[in-house]
């Protein structure tokens, strides 16, 4: 089955900086990959996610890249503010139409500080 | 936030109990999702139910028995836990089995004790 890593486990990083997260993920056919982020407390709420056909995409301060060939993603967050502070998990899923199952990395508890 | 709710959000149980955990979605979707989320662990998916029926058991011990009466409520049964089942258990939905995005809710933290 389809196994994600995820690093760092955590991440500090001073106000304005920016965020790196990566994920790699075996199964090539995953097509899928959003990225939620957990605030202290909350439910994990997505905030971007990418297909496999898009290399990149971007919404405002955060990004994503995506190589199929590597099988490698990465979440970049710019002009970080202390509202980043939270727990981010990738994923990576084949999606189909019998079903959209999410493999989760780790997460990356990012600390933003002021 | 009131799209996917779950109820009680916090749970101490000793291993002799039963006890149930409730999740309802107000979005119209069609699928509903148990994922457990242990400290230090990535999320994991435990069960996957598509328009009441369950389509997927990620290999979880019986002790856990899911229940899902309509497309807008989820149960999760729970009885003669072990402490290693302390965990955040999040309920999730999506449209349909094939949509991309998922809904989570709140949760329930369990302490099984």
């Amino acid at each position: 089955g389809e196994n994600v890593e995820q690093h760092p486990s955590t991440l500090s990083v001073q106000e304005g900086d920016s965020a790196v997260i990566k994920c790699t993920y075996s199964d090539s056919a995953s097509n899928y990959f959003p990225w939620y982020k957990q605030e202290l407390g909350k439910r994990p709420q997505l905030i971007i996610d990418i297909r496999s056909n898009v290399g990149e995409k971007k919404d405002q301060r955060i990004a994503v890249t995506l190589n199929k060939t590597a099988k490698h993603f990465s979440l970049h967050i710019t002009e970080t503010q202390p509202e980043d502070s939270a727990v981010y998990f990738c994923a990576a899923s084949i999606g189909t139409e019998a079903g959209n199952k999410l493999t989760f990395g780790g997460g990356t508890r990012v600390l933003v500080k002021p | 936030e009131t799209g996917v709710t779950q109820t009680p959000r916090h749970l101490v149980m000793g291993m002799t109990n039963k006890k149930s955990l409730k999740c309802e979605q107000h979005l119209g979707h069609n699928a509903m999702y148990w994922y457990k989320q242990s400290a230090k662990k990535p999320l994991e998916l435990m069960f996957v139910y598509n328009f009441k029926e369950q389509t997927e058991n990620n290999s979880v011990p019986s002790r856990f028995s899911p229940e899902c009466p309509n497309s807008s409520h989820l149960f999760l049964h729970l009885h003669t836990l072990q402490p290693e089942d302390s965990a955040l258990y999040l309920c999730a939905s999506s449209r349909y089995l094939s949509s991309y995005e998922q809904y989570f809710g709140p949760g329930t933290r369990l302490t099984v004790t």
